[in-house]
């Protein structure tokens, strides 16, 4: 079975602060995929990032990097220079593939509050 | 384009009502994933759907939970005889490719079992 582990229930930082999440998972598979999402106060899920099993390249993306390690099983997260807009539940993801069913196991979240 | 929509976005049902809930996914995706999330939880899966198949129902709590998609595109989650339990948010997503690619969600329906 899979699964995803958010150790972190809440983190606080001050603006600008740099700040990592991190995620554990586990799962028997070779080929899976895994994920980032933001969910901020409105509740809707915004997609950030989708790393699949063979693909351990670190990723950046302006403020927003990602450090995938096989190794130890982590897929973490980093804001650089938070700002306060960067306030929301962030969820790390984990899928598997199954001929196109690919549904989600999502860890229990880490609510991220910058503080201004 | 427009995104996954649902609605209603919040329902209040007294206990025992029955209640439907929709989801109109993007234009064009196959895959269509329904996901209950509890308050301080990650969402966890229900069912999916690849076209109008029910492929997956394994997530689904009871058999007062049923889906459908009869036309391969707007899918209904109903609950019957709603419990207190039943109160979470209820999300919707959908891909493009046959559930391989990436699920875009939409806003969800927050439902209220009094």
């Amino acid at each position: 079975a899979q699964k995803v582990t958010q150790a972190q229930t809440e983190i606080s930082v001050v603006e600008k602060e740099d700040v990592t999440l991190d995620c554990v998972y586990e799962t028997r598979d070779t080929t899976y995929y895994l994920f980032w999402y933001k969910q901020p106060p409105s509740g809707e899920l915004v997609f950030l990032i989708r790393r699949n099993s063979f693909d351990e390249q670190n990723e950046i993306s302006g403020r927003y990097s990602w450090n995938f390690q096989k190794s130890t099983s982590s897929f973490n997260f980093t804001i650089t220079a938070s700002q306060v807009v960067d306030s929301a539940v962030y969820f790390c993801a984990l899928s598997e593939y199954n001929f196109g069913n690919e549904k989600l196991t999502f860890g229990t979240g880490t609510r991220l509050t910058i503080i201004p | 384009g427009a995104g996954v929509s649902q609605s209603p976005r919040y329902k209040v049902a007294k206990r025992g009502q029955d209640v439907a809930l929709r989801c109109d996914p993007i234009s064009g995706h196959v895959s269509l994933f329904w996901y209950q999330q509890a308050l301080g939880q990650g969402p966890e899966f229900l069912t999916y759907f690849q076209n109008e198949a029910q492929l997956d129902k394994s997530g689904l709590p009871s058999d007062r939970f049923f889906a459908e998609r009869p036309e391969g595109s707007v899918s209904t989650l109903k609950i019957q005889r709603t419990q207190q339990e039943d109160s979470a948010v209820y999300l919707c997503a959908s891909t493009d490719m046959g559930g391989l690619g990436t699920q875009y969600f939409g806003p969800g329906t927050r439902l209220l079992v009094l």
